[in-house]
């Protein structure tokens, strides 16, 4: 267990639709990052933030959003579904947000694009 | 974007039997990490390396950051059925801040 939570853990929607994931981070961690895995792409980094600002963004859509709280947990925004974006999406934390700081993984929401 | 190679993609090989893999880059790197996802999972860390050269165990698992720091490697001894996973190499290239990018993966099976 990393101590990385995510919610929901399965997510079943149709194309069109709009869905919001989850994380909270281990206790402690400042920065949050969102990744997409899908099969044919491997992990792909999507957004970094740290204490509630934005610092990175990656190969993230514009229909994608993403938001950190004054608490710390994070969530990503995803709308105007497609069938591709069917794929799992983790968050991962950690202390700081130096290239030196290792990040823990959630244990990712698979998200399923009907 | 970046591409961080890892070879081999796939492995096939018998409990009891010691396992290389490796992960370049034409980036260099102040950072790099190992990590180990089973199906449906996170990626769970098992290593990390902060220096080039720096040689670092855990458990049967050993690592080396290369000397380039474009290259890292990852043994494993005495494999076991549960060592059984997809591993990945991850780091954020010098030139890009904190921006993570993961290998292509190596996928390894253990035959009991």
């Amino acid at each position: 267990d990393s101590g990385v939570t995510q919610t929901p853990k399965h997510l079943i929607t149709a194309t069109g639709q709009r869905v919001t994931l989850r994380c909270s981070p281990r206790s402690g961690d400042l920065s949050v990052y969102w990744y997409q895995q899908s099969l044919d792409q491997g992990l792909q980094f999507l957004i970094h933030y740290y204490n509630g600002e934005e610092r990175a963004k990656g190969n993230i859509l514009e229909r994608f959003s993403a938001q950190q709280f004054p608490d710390l947990h994070s969530e990503l925004n995803l709308s105007s579904l497609e069938l591709g974006d069917s794929a799992l999406y983790f968050c991962a934390s950690s202390v700081a947000s130096g290239d030196s700081d290792t990040q823990y993984f959630g244990p990712g929401t698979r998200l399923t694009v009907l | 974007g970046q591409q961080l190679n890892q070879s081999p993609q796939s492995m096939f090989i018998q409990e009891g039997e010691d396992v290389s893999m490796n992960c370049t880059s034409s980036s260099i790197f102040n950072t790099w990490l190992w990590y180990k996802q089973d199906p449906g999972e996170g990626p769970v860390l098992l290593i990390a390396l902060y220096k080039a050269g720096e040689l670092t165990s855990n458990g049967r698992l050993t690592a080396q950051f290369g000397i380039t720091r474009k290259d890292s490697f990852l043994n494993i001894s005495a494999s076991i059925p549960s060592d059984v996973g997809i591993y990945f190499c991850a780091g954020p290239p010098t030139n890009t801040g904190n921006q993570f990018y993961f290998g292509t993966g190596t996928s390894l099976t253990v035959i009991p």
